[in-house]
Formats: C-alpha cells, structure tokens, sequence
C-alpha cells in the first residue's frame, strides 16, 4: 500500500514562532488532507488539497503532487496549537484514507 | 446539521466480553469508515461501508471484529471477546459520495479500555 511519512516526528515551538510540517508519500494521489487532533483527540480536519495552496487564517498548506510532497505551514503559534498534526491520502484509484504517523506539536506560552 | 456522532463516549470491558461502538454520519452521508488509533499511534483503517454493504474490509482483523452499517439506524463496530490489545481510540468517519475527492468527516472517537 501507499507509505504517507511525516517529519518532524516532534516539535516544540515558543508561542509567536512559525514552523513548517512535511509530509511525504509514497504514490500518486488524489486526495490529500490535512488534520489536526487536539489534546481531547478530537480530529479537526484543516485542509483538503490534493494540489496547489491553500490559506485558512495562520494556517496554510502546499501541495507538490508531481513531486509527492505535502507541507502545513503554521505561523505565529499559539498555545491552541498543540496536539498531533496528521496527513492523510487517498492514492488514485483508491478509497480509504491512508494516515501518516503524525507530527507531535507542543507550542509552549 | 450534526456532525458524525459516535457514542458511548468511553467505554470500559473486562477481558472475554463484547464491545459495540456507534457511529451515525453526518445527515445525508452513505459512506461510513472506521479507523482505529492506539496510543502514540496515527490512524489504521480498518473498514469502509456502504448502506447494507461491506465495501473494503482489509483492515478488520480476521477473528472477533465486524461491522454492519444497516439500511436504518447507525454503523455498529462490534468486538467479541475483547482483550487488553484491543484497548484504542476508534474513530468513524462519513462522506457523502464514494468520490476520493472528498473531505471526510470524523466523529470524536469511542475511547474502548479492556481491563
């Protein structure tokens, strides 16, 4: 199946800092999301884009299908931040979201 | 417009008894997809319904899982004989089409503990 890697596997983060989370995968994809579990474990889902960019707020996220790669930018963090940032896939011609194993986000005050 | 809603909330079993998980989609969705995260861990999927149909069952485990998502009522996990690997945060999520360019939208998660 589609291997969906993510890096950092952790980062901590002075609150008012940007920082950039990737997601790498391992095939063709027309679906890609972006999520955000809370420290409740509720899963937010932030962005759907299987290509281009999007802006939502301090949040953004680019996706270079072509070249496999997914990247959530987080600018002037706050302490609301924090949680696990996951990636998630559909590779074409699938039907099941495939999970990266998140990266672990903790925005100190 | 209610969001997927899952329910019980927690749920605690003693090893060898049975666990049901609920899960009803979003108003209007026919597709229903649980995912099962343990601790520290992202997401496995283990299956994908469709009213009255099982359409990818690839990720259940072989013996004591199943899933039914009836014409009416909610999807139900169920887990026979539980044991303490079996203890994990259970998410379901729905969508309105099979389309794979789609948002899914995730419920809040049975948090199952087997004792």
């Amino acid at each position: 199946g589609i291997q969906v890697e993510q890096s950092p596997p952790d980062l901590i983060l002075q609150e008012g800092a940007n920082s950039t989370l990737r997601c790498n995968f391992s095939d063709s994809v027309n679906n890609l999301q972006w999520f955000h579990q809370n420290p409740w474990g509720q899963l937010i889902n932030l962005f759907y884009i299987p290509s281009g960019t999007k802006q939502n707020g301090r949040l953004s996220a680019t996706t270079v299908a072509t070249e496999r790669y997914s990247l959530l930018y987080i600018s002037s963090s706050q302490t609301t931040d924090s949680g696990v940032y996951f990636c998630a896939v559909i590779k074409a011609a699938g039907n099941k979201l495939t999970f990266g194993g998140g990266t672990r986000v903790l925005v100190k005050p | 417009n209610a969001g997927v809603m899952q329910n019980p909330r927690h749920l605690v079993r003693r090893r060898g008894q049975e666990a049901r998980l609920r899960c009803s989609p979003m108003k209007g969705h026919s597709h229903v997809y649980w995912y099962r995260q343990l601790p520290e861990e992202g997401l496995k999927f283990m299956v994908y319904l469709q009213k009255e149909n099982i359409i990818d069952e690839s990720g259940m485990p072989k013996e004591r899982f199943s899933a039914e998502f009836p014409k009416e009522g909610p999807s139900i996990l169920r887990i026979q004989q539980v044991v303490r690997g079996d203890s994990a945060a259970y998410f379901c999520a729905s969508s309105l089409d099979r389309k794979t360019n789609e948002k899914l939208f995730f419920g809040s998660g049975t948090q199952l503990s087997v004792l």
